[in-house]
């Protein structure tokens, strides 16, 4: 039962370098986000998708680009890595069922810009 | 649009006393809260959730937390804590509206032997 999966787990960029966080999850949920996670702020909400083709915004989507195209992935792209980038991202997925949407988070991608 | 405040930005115990973790919360309707916590360098995991019904929600690790709608509160309590239970606890409000709930701040928890 592998849950969200996240890749890679460390990375290390260059400012001004891209890349893409993987983000896969077996549980056939409709719903799937991308938070940071940076000391003092908690959990800020990047981007979020209700479903395949569908994508929204969220609180800090600036510097990130987000595709839906299949129910099952949901990737992370940093066009131009900047240190303020620099956190670690958790991609999440979910479904609305009768306890409201219970989130199932992946492992966290630690990322380091320099 | 919902928030919710986590006043407590660290919390220091000795192992076996009892703790209880603040959560307040701001929605207009009847929300669904949920605690979760966060080992160092892990993912979240969920303790316990509620959406309605009994006020007292009963969670993994012998976790319970309160809903009280007159003080929109959702405290997370423990008798008896044990050294591992040293992690970052969040609290999370989502609406039936909803499709991502909002996070607090988190707690950091220390236990000290």
């Amino acid at each position: 039962n592998a849950g969200v999966t996240q890749t890679p787990k460390f990375q290390v960029l260059k400012t001004g370098q891209s890349m893409t966080l993987q983000c896969a999850q077996d549980m056939n949920h409709e719903y799937m986000s991308w938070y940071r996670q940076d000391p003092g702020m908690g959990l800020r909400l990047i981007h979020y998708s209700v479903g395949a083709g569908i994508t929204d915004q969220g609180e800090v989507p600036n510097g990130y680009n987000v595709s839906r195209s299949t129910t099952e992935d949901f990737p992370l792209r940093l066009l131009s890595a900047a240190p303020s980038q620099t956190s670690v991202y958790f991609c999440a997925s979910s479904s609305p069922d009768r306890v409201g949407n219970t989130i199932y988070f992946g492992e966290g991608s630690w990322l380091t810009v320099v | 649009a919902q928030s919710v405040t986590q006043p407590d930005i660290h919390i220091t115990v000795s192992e076996g006393a009892s703790l209880e973790l603040r959560c307040n919360y701001s929605y207009g309707a009847t929300p669904y809260l949920f605690w979760y916590v966060q080992s160092p360098g892990q993912g979240l995991q969920l303790l316990l959730k509620y959406f309605s019904g009994d006020t007292l929600v009963q969670g993994i690790k012998g976790f319970e937390a309160e809903f009280k709608r007159s003080q929109s509160s959702f405290n997370l309590r423990k008798p008896s804590v044990h050294w591992s239970d040293a992690a970052e606890y969040f609290c999370a409000v989502g609406s039936g509206g909803s499709y991502i709930p909002t996070f607090g701040r988190g707690t950091s928890l220390i236990v000290h032997p």
